[in-house]
This record gives structure tokens, sequence and C-alpha cells, in this order.
């Protein structure tokens, strides 16, 4: 079954430092693979998505992942950290087993020090 | 434009009871997919809409329903209430249906925090 696991339930950066949030996935077939980020009283946005094209995504607000098949891996990457980054981050899973359903992750909380 | 909606913003219910949740999605968007999100969990996937059709659905019991009507808006109906089904409950539309309902970016609305007591 697609599974998807993300180290970390908190990850904790000053600012302007490296973000590296990890995720994870399970599947036997090519997957598609999203990140999304999901600020306080507010709903999900997609930051990303890699969808069999190219390996090294970018993204919104200075954020990119790469697709590792074979760590099957899709970290998400930002160089230097604002305050404003401060958010929980979700990773998800689609493939043709799923039907396409997306599969997520726990969930990473981004923390911000000033 | 309009971003997804969701209505109402919190609801507090006694199990057993019924509710009925309401999504109105983003404008020229045709495919709506509900999501249940326990706390400190990821969104767990419900169902999906295409056109007023079920297009998809995720391990959930049959009390959970659905309906999307003509304006492509929703509704989440879920019957006899268990403790359990307290979550925020999430609403997101896209441009198509089938894979690429899934595949394409979907947009979220901020959710309906239910609570059953």
């Amino acid at each position: 079954a697609q599974s998807v696991t993300q180290l970390g339930s908190h990850v904790s950066v000053s600012e302007g430092a490296l973000v590296l949030l990890r995720c994870n996935y399970s599947s036997s077939v090519p997957p598609y693979l999203f990140w999304y980020v999901q600020y306080p009283n507010q709903g999900l946005q997609l930051l990303l998505k890699y969808t069999s094209a190219a390996t090294l995504v970018k993204g919104i607000n200075g954020f990119e992942a790469e697709f590792k098949k074979s760590e099957t891996s899709f970290h998400l990457t930002k160089p230097s950290a604002h305050m404003s980054d401060a958010a929980e981050y979700f990773c998800a899973v689609s493939d043709l087993d799923s039907n396409y359903q997306l599969i997520w992750g726990a969930g990473t909380k981004l923390i911000i020090k000033p | 434009e309009t971003g997804v909606t969701q209505s109402p913003t919190h609801l507090i219910k006694t199990r057993g009871q019924q509710v009925t949740l309401r999504c109105s999605s983003q404008s020229g968007h045709n495919t709506v997919s509900w999501y249940q999100q326990a706390l400190g969990q990821g969104p767990q996937f419900i169902f999906q809409y295409y056109r007023e059709e079920e297009n998809g659905r995720g391990n959930f019991p049959p009390r959970f329903s659905g309906l999307q009507f003509p304006n492509y808006s929703s509704e989440l109906n879920v019957n006899a209430l268990e403790l359990d089904d307290s979550a925020l409950y999430l609403c997101a539309s896209s441009m198509a249906g089938s894979l690429a309902g899934f595949t394409d970016t979907q947009y979220f609305g901020p959710g309906t925090r239910l609570t059953v007591l």
C-alpha cells in the first residue's frame, strides 16, 4: 500500500538558515508527489509537485524539492528561512495503485527562530 | 476570482446526530474533493465529485455521503455521528476530473472544524 513518511513532526531552524523537510514514500509504480503548506486557520496551499518531468522541482516562495527514485524521497528545501515560512508542511503521493487519490503524510511543523 | 469557501467554520454536534457541511468551489472548477483531517494528522481522502458524479472514494463508511450541484458547489453529509468524526473537514476544487482531478492543482478551503460530543 502507498504510504508517506515525514521525518520529524517538528523542525526548528533559525531565520536565514537552510530549511530541510524530509519526505519518503512507498510506491510500486511511478508516483506523483506533492508538497502543501498549511498556515494557521487557512486551507492547504500547493507549494510544488512532481509529475515525472524534471526531478528538481521549483515551487513558490523559494522552495524546491528533488525526486530521488533510488531513495524513494522527495525532500523539501529552502536556502534561507524567513519568519513567514512558519507553518505546517505536508507531503503527499498519488499513483495508479491508489487510483490517483492523494495519500498524505502526517505533516511537519516548521518553527523559525529569530 | 473567488477562492474555495466552506461553511460553517465551526460546528458542535452530539453523538448520533447528522451534519451537513457545505463547500463553494473556486470559479470555473468542476471537481471537488473532501478530506478529513484529524488533529495532528494529515488529510484523509473521503471522496471526489466530478460533474455531479462520485469519481472516487476513500476508506470511509457509507454514512459519509456527498452531493455536487450543477453550479459545482458541494455538500458532505455525515449520519450517526461518532466521537472519532471530530476533525477538520477540508474541501478542495480543481479544474478537471478523473486522473487530472487528483494530479491537477487542488485549491483548498479553510475547512470546517467539527466537534462531536
